[in-house]
Formats: C-alpha cells, structure tokens, sequence
C-alpha cells in the first residue's frame, strides 16, 4: 500500500540548532515528494518539492531536503532553527505516473523551539 | 497573484444538516483537490477535479460530494452532517494533473454540533 510515514510526532530543539524531520514513503516507483509546513489553525505551505534530477532539493525558509531512493526517504533539514519555524511539518507524495494527482501525507511531526 | 481562497473561514452546523464549502483556485490552475484534515485521521484525499469532472474520490461516503464549475472554481457539499466531520477542510489547486506542485488555501474550519 501506498504510504508515508514520519516517525516523529514532537521535536524540541532550541533555537539556533539544526534540524532534521524524517520521512520514508512506500511506493512502487519514484513518486513526486514534498513538505509542507502548517501553522496553527493555517493552511499548508510548500517548503519544497522533488520530481526528478539532483537529489538535493533547496526550498524557502533556508530548509532543504534530500532524495534517497536507496532508503525511501526524503529528509527534511535545517542548520540553525529560528523561533519562527514552530509549526507542524508534512511530507507528502503524489504518485508520478501521468494522469494521477492526490497527494498522500504523512501525520505530521510538530517542531517546538526554545528560545 | 492571489494563492487559493477559500470560504467561509469558519462555520457552525447542527447534526443533519448540509453545507456547502468554496474554493477559487489560482487564475490559471485548472485542477482542484480537497482534503479533511482532523486529529485523530489527519490529512485524508476527499477528491479531484479538473475540466469540470471529478477525476479521482477518496474513501469517502456519498454524503460529501463536489463540482468545478467552469471558472474551475469549486464547491464541496456534505449533506446530512455528523459530529465526526468536525474538521478543516482544505482545498488545493494545481495547474496540472502531474508533474506539478499543489498550494492550499487557509482551510475551513466546520464544527458540527
């Protein structure tokens, strides 16, 4: 079955840290991979996206994430957390096939941070 | 360029009644996805729109239902409403079917009581 999984439901990192949220996906190809943040009674916002190409993907905010088929992961890191950053974080996947598009999220792992 | 909009922000039904929930899309973005996002499910596929037909549904009963008008704005509707569809429902437009990103709206936030 297709899924995705994100290990960690609550980080607490102090600010200026880095960060790394986790996430493996289960799927029978390369999907279309992506992060989304989500702040208190907000919608979701796209932190990045992977289709295809260079495996280390670049977003907003300083986050970046990397691709690693090997593993069926797509990571999500920062090098120094700001307070700002405090919010709930989904990895999600569409299938790539043409013809296809839901997305598939993970539970969310909720970043606090100390200040 | 304004992002997805969605209204209302907030509602408050009684148990069996309906209501209709509004998305305008992105100018330009021609596919439309809502999702219900609740604590205990999370963030669960309700269905997809593109050209004004529903491409793909999610394990939903038939009480929620939708359309895409020509415009490609749409509307979800869930009739006969239970205390379990409390939730934030999120619409999300696409440009596209694949191969493309999805950016969401703020949500809706129904309360039924």
């Amino acid at each position: 079955a297709q899924s995705v999984t994100q290990p960690d439901i609550h980080i607490t990192v102090s600010e200026g840290a880095s960060l790394e949220l986790r996430c493996n996906y289960s799927y029978g190809a390369t999907p279309y991979l992506f992060w989304y943040v989500q702040s208190p009674g907000q919608g979701l916002q796209l932190l990045l996206k992977y289709f295809s190409g260079d495996t280390l993907v670049q977003g907003i905010k300083g986050f970046e994430a990397e691709f690693k088929r090997s593993q069926s992961s797509f990571n999500l890191r920062k090098p120094s957390v700001h307070w700002s950053d405090a919010a709930e974080y989904f990895c999600a996947f569409a299938p790539s096939g043409a013809g296809s598009y839901q997305l598939t999220f993970g539970k969310g792992t909720k970043l606090s941070v100390i200040p | 360029k304004a992002g997805v909009t969605q209204t209302p922000r907030y509602l408050i039904k009684t148990r069996g009644q309906q209501v209709t929930l509004s998305c305008s899309p992105i100018s330009g973005h021609r596919s439309v996805s809502w999702y219900q996002q609740t604590p205990g499910q999370g963030l669960q596929f309700l269905f997809e729109y593109f050209s004004e037909t529903q491409r793909n549904k999610g394990n939903f009963p038939g009480r929620f239902s939708g359309r895409q008008f020509s415009n490609s704005r749409s509307e979800m509707n869930v009739s006969t409403l239970e205390l379990g569809d409390s939730a934030l429902y999120l619409c999300a437009s696409s440009l596209r079917r694949a191969n493309t990103e999805a950016f969401f709206g703020q949500g809706t936030r129904l309360t039924v009581v």
